[in-house]
């Protein structure tokens, strides 16, 4: 069965940079897309960025453009967020997400469990 | 970018009962909405897509309408298991957008 798996998460400072990893397996990831989306302490869903299967094409939230960028490397079906200039208000569990289709950019899907960010000085 | 509303933003309901949620989009979407349910400590789950579109594996019980601005998820008998939160997400244009959410709770 599908299994996403995040690492990377931890305490950083404002202003301080962290890259998220998201292990896929139990599914073809060379023909997937892969979305973030983080849910803050207590509050509600934010899609956060999602990468094309074949790297072709990037799409971010506002609050992260500029900051936050996503790569992946289909030989170790691993995908990456890479954090930069992080705010107190990115505090957040920060979870990868399929795409529902396969070549597509549509609804997310299977989720892994999330990785904890918290910013603070 | 598309914001997104729920109403209402809670609800309290009993088991058996007829249960709707609606969801509103600032601009048109077409049928580009799904629905999702989310549980205290669980990863959110996928139960309509395309507005009205059941997700294998999901219940009958729940069902989706609407396009364009309008969007509703009905559960048709709420069983025990349904007591959750639910997100609308509208995927027709980036940046994606999530509803508020609507939590369910007991009567």
């Amino acid at each position: 069965q599908v299994q996403l798996v995040e690492s990377g998460g931890g305490v950083v400072q404002p202003g301080g940079s962290l890259r998220l990893s998201c292990a896929a397996s139990g599914f073809t990831f060379k023909n997937y897309g892969i979305h973030w989306v983080r849910q803050a302490p207590g509050q509600g869903l934010e899609w956060v960025a999602f990468i094309r299967y074949d790297e072709s094409n990037e799409y971010y939230a506002d609050s992260v453009k500029g900051r936050f960028s996503v790569s992946r490397d289909n030989s170790k079906n691993t995908q990456y967020l890479q954090m930069n200039s992080l705010r107190t208000e990115d505090t957040a569990v920060y979870s990868c997400v399929t795409d529902r289709v396969k070549f597509g950019f549509g609804e997310v899907d299977q989720w892994g469990q999330g990785t904890l960010v918290i910013v603070s000085s | 970018a598309i914001q997104m509303t729920q109403s209402p933003s809670s609800l309290s309901a009993s088991v058996g009962d007829r249960v709707t949620i609606s969801c509103r989009a600032s601009q048109a979407i077409r049928n580009d909405l799904a629905w999702y349910q989310q549980k205290p400590g669980e990863a959110p789950k996928l139960l309509i897509y395309s507005a009205s579109n059941l997700q294998s594996g999901v219940p009958s019980r729940f069902s989706g309408s609407g396009s364009g601005t309008s969007f509703t998820l009905t559960i048709s008998s709420l069983q025990p298991e349904d007591f959750a939160t639910y997100y609308c997400l509208q995927d027709y244009i980036s940046p994606f957008t999530f509803g508020p959410g609507t939590k369910v709770d007991i009567k």
